[in-house]
């Protein structure tokens, strides 16, 4: 079946620009993440959906980041007037629910902020 | 707060040889400990994951990993490694993931 899709799978922006990245969820599951990925920082939490509970947001970085996910499926990443510390790869996740159950993992958006 | 660390940032095998990656893991709880290989321009797949019972656990592509509470450890082993085996590998602990920096495998004919 088809797993975890990100879009764009690259996206180059200029500083100060909004720009908005895509996850489609492995159909079926309940819980998703966000992930990113640069090399100043390696691999961070971002923020976590879990069904109709409200998102565990602790991990996103500043207010000019926000994420939704429409109809427990499809999510969306905002970065608003982005920075050029921004730029890393961004990587989406999901999960059948339930505490620690495998998390399947997108190929991931590479964001360039110039 | 929970993290990982991983010492060795880069380790270069010849084929066939032994393998051993290490995790440390600092978690306020029972810790959920996973490891994770991501190949060039491939996303992140699980190799294996620890929540109890027996502490040594089997994974895909033949690896194994052992939890040790004494030690705050859960390393990476493989008898045997193959050169399609190169990748980055990272150890992970909890539900929402915390990553370590990472281990680059290279393997040399």
């Amino acid at each position: 079946g088809a797993g975890v899709s990100q879009s764009p799978s690259n996206k180059v922006t200029e500083k100060g620009k909004d720009v908005e990245l895509r996850c489609d969820p492995i159909s079926g599951h309940t819980a998703l993440y966000w992930y990113r990925q640069s090399l100043g920082q390696g691999l961070e939490f971002l923020i976590y959906f879990q069904g109709n509970s409200a998102p565990d947001k602790s991990g996103l970085p500043s207010d000019r980041f926000s994420a939704e996910r429409t109809g427990g499926s499809v999510s969306t990443l905002t970065i608003q007037r982005t920075q050029q510390e921004d730029s890393a790869v961004y990587l989406c996740a999901s999960s059948s629910g339930g505490n620690f159950n495998e998390q399947f993992f997108g190929p991931g958006t590479r964001l360039t902020v110039l | 707060a929970q993290s990982v660390t991983q010492p060795d940032i880069h380790i270069t095998v010849s084929e066939g040889a032994s393998l051993e990656l290490r995790c440390n893991y600092s978690y306020g709880a029972t810790p959920y400990l996973f490891w994770y290989v991501q190949s060039p321009g491939q996303g992140l797949q699980l190799l294996l994951k620890y929540f109890s019972g027996d502490t040594l656990v089997q994974g895909i592509k033949g690896f194994e990993a052992e939890f040790k509470r004494s030690q705050s450890s859960f390393n990476l082993r493989k008898p045997s490694v193959h050169w399609s085996d190169a990748a980055e590998y990272f150890c992970a602990v909890g539900e929402k993931l915390t990553f370590g920096t990472g281990t680059r495998l290279t393997i040399i004919p």
